[in-house]
């Protein structure tokens, strides 16, 4: 069965600081992969989407980027990190464009 | 970018009512979904539904997708204390929306607390 990942859980990051946040999907192999955060509990914002290797789109302008190093591996990162970039950030896959996205547990990121 | 309405935003019912909430879009999708998202997790899929008129159970949840294609509830009958958390709609266009990459537009989400 399929299975994703993302790390650290929480993190609390001084601002300026860089960051990197990882996502990896085991059991599958070509997936779509997402970034999205979500504010105070409420609203999923798509941020990044990758539909393979070393593509990589944006939904919004902001502070941060995404890469996709290798298939099942979504990277999320920031050379300085600003205090608007807390939140709770959520990785997603799906195994093409039309099934249902499947969730990390997320990481709760804490700018200090 | 576009968002879902859905409504209503947040109910509080007693154990073993049964619960209602819908979503409704200005334009079509040709996949609705409904996540539930527990306290510092991530949403988990519920119920997926594919075809326009299609009416789906999973255990004590029912949802439908609106033949119009811009529409779907969601039903919860019996509620019981776990059920509480954050309830998302989802509307996919899928390969058939051209360039939509399987993207997700989401519903602000419904708050359901149960009380015992």
């Amino acid at each position: 069965s399929q299975t994703i990942h993302q790390w650290p859980a929480t993190l609390v990051q001084p601002v300026g600081s860089p960051l990197s946040l990882e996502c990896t999907v085991e059991g599958t192999s070509n997936p779509n992969l997402y970034w999205y955060r979500q504010a105070a509990g409420r609203g999923l914002q798509l941020l990044f989407y990758s539909v393979g290797i070393g593509q990589i789109s944006s939904e919004v302008p902001q502070n941060l980027s995404a890469s996709r190093p290798q298939d099942r591996q979504f990277i999320l990162s920031s050379k300085k990190l600003l205090l608007s970039d807390s939140g709770f950030y959520l990785c997603a896959w799906s195994p093409d464009s039309n099934q249902p996205q499947h969730f990390g547990d997320g990481t709760r990121l804490s700018i200090l | 970018g576009q968002q879902l309405n859905q409504s209503p935003q947040s109910m509080f019912i007693q154990e073993g009512e049964d619960v209602s909430m819908n979503c409704t879009s200005s334009s079509i999708f040709n996949t609705w979904l409904w996540y539930k998202q527990d306290p510092g997790e991530g949403p988990v899929l519920l119920i997926a539904l594919y075809k326009a008129g299609e009416l789906t159970s999973n255990g004590r949840l029912t949802a439908q997708f609106g033949i119009t294609r811009k529409d779907s509830f969601l039903n919860i009958s019996a509620s019981i204390p776990s059920d509480v958390g954050i309830y998302f709609c989802a509307g996919q266009l899928g390969d058939a929306g051209g360039t939509s990459y399987g993207k997700l537009t989401f519903g602000q989400g419904t708050i359901l607390t149960v009380h015992p």
